[in-house]
């Protein structure tokens, strides 16, 4: 089975601070994502890795810069915390598409609070 | 442009009796759709996925979906709720400008009743 594991599930911050979401997963998945989950809204792509080092934005990057150095790994930064970035955040992770689109596999989410 | 509508925020069924969620999407192309599900606390669980073969879908857990190009609906069932069946359900449908991004419907809270 796919193990998507994000760092915190629950996680406290204050306005202005730099904050760091981890995520993990280990089926060697060359794909991962990092989403944001709000009432109502769905779910909203940030930003998308499709190798290490290379990353595309997703629908909603402003206030958030991602990194991936390693093929696992796929950190999510807030930049300066802001109060409108308190949400559910998930991390995914999946197959390259090559023509057909692949199932995602998500972790557990963490939730996040700027106070 | 493409969207994905489900119908329903909020679904309520007695524990035993069939499962209905509705989704419709707008595609101008052969979508991929998806139904996802989120227990509590939980991440998204893929329940089923449609890729232009069988256009009824079986699933895991007992649900089903049958994609329906007339109608562009994509609609979720199970013959039998139950109480474990409690969860937030997402249609998703694949963007024809990526082979990566998905559209998430906004949900459907299934509430089963004892």
């Amino acid at each position: 089975d796919v193990k998507v594991t994000q760092s915190s599930r629950y996680l406290v911050k204050r306005t202005g601070e730099k904050v760091f979401l981890e995520c993990v997963q280990d089926m060697d998945h060359e794909n991962m994502f990092w989403y944001r989950q709000d009432p109502g809204l769905g779910l909203r792509l940030i930003y998308f890795s499709y190798d290490v080092k290379m990353k595309e934005k997703g629908d909603i990057p402003e206030g958030y810069s991602v990194s991936r150095e390693k093929k696992e790994r796929f950190s999510l930064i807030l930049e300066s915390a802001s109060t409108n970035q308190t949400s559910m955040y998930l991390c995914a992770s999946s197959l390259p598409g090559q023509g057909i689109h692949q199932p995602q596999h998500f972790g557990d989410g963490t939730r996040l609070s700027i106070l | 442009a493409q969207s994905v509508t489900q119908l329903d925020s909020h679904v309520s069924v007695s524990e035993g009796t069939p499962v209905l969620l509705r989704c419709n999407y707008s595609s101008s192309y052969s979508p991929s759709l998806f139904w996802y599900v989120q227990h509590p606390n939980k991440g998204l669980q893929l329940l089923l996925k449609y890729t232009s073969a069988a256009t009824l879908v079986k699933g895991i857990n007992g649900f089903e979906a049958e994609f329906k190009k007339s109608e562009t609906s994509f609609h979720l069932t199970k013959p039998s709720a139950h109480m474990s069946d409690a969860a937030e359900y997402f249609c998703v449908v694949s963007r024809w400008d990526s082979s990566y991004k998905l559209i998430f419907g906004s949900g459907t809270r299934l509430l089963v009743r004892p």
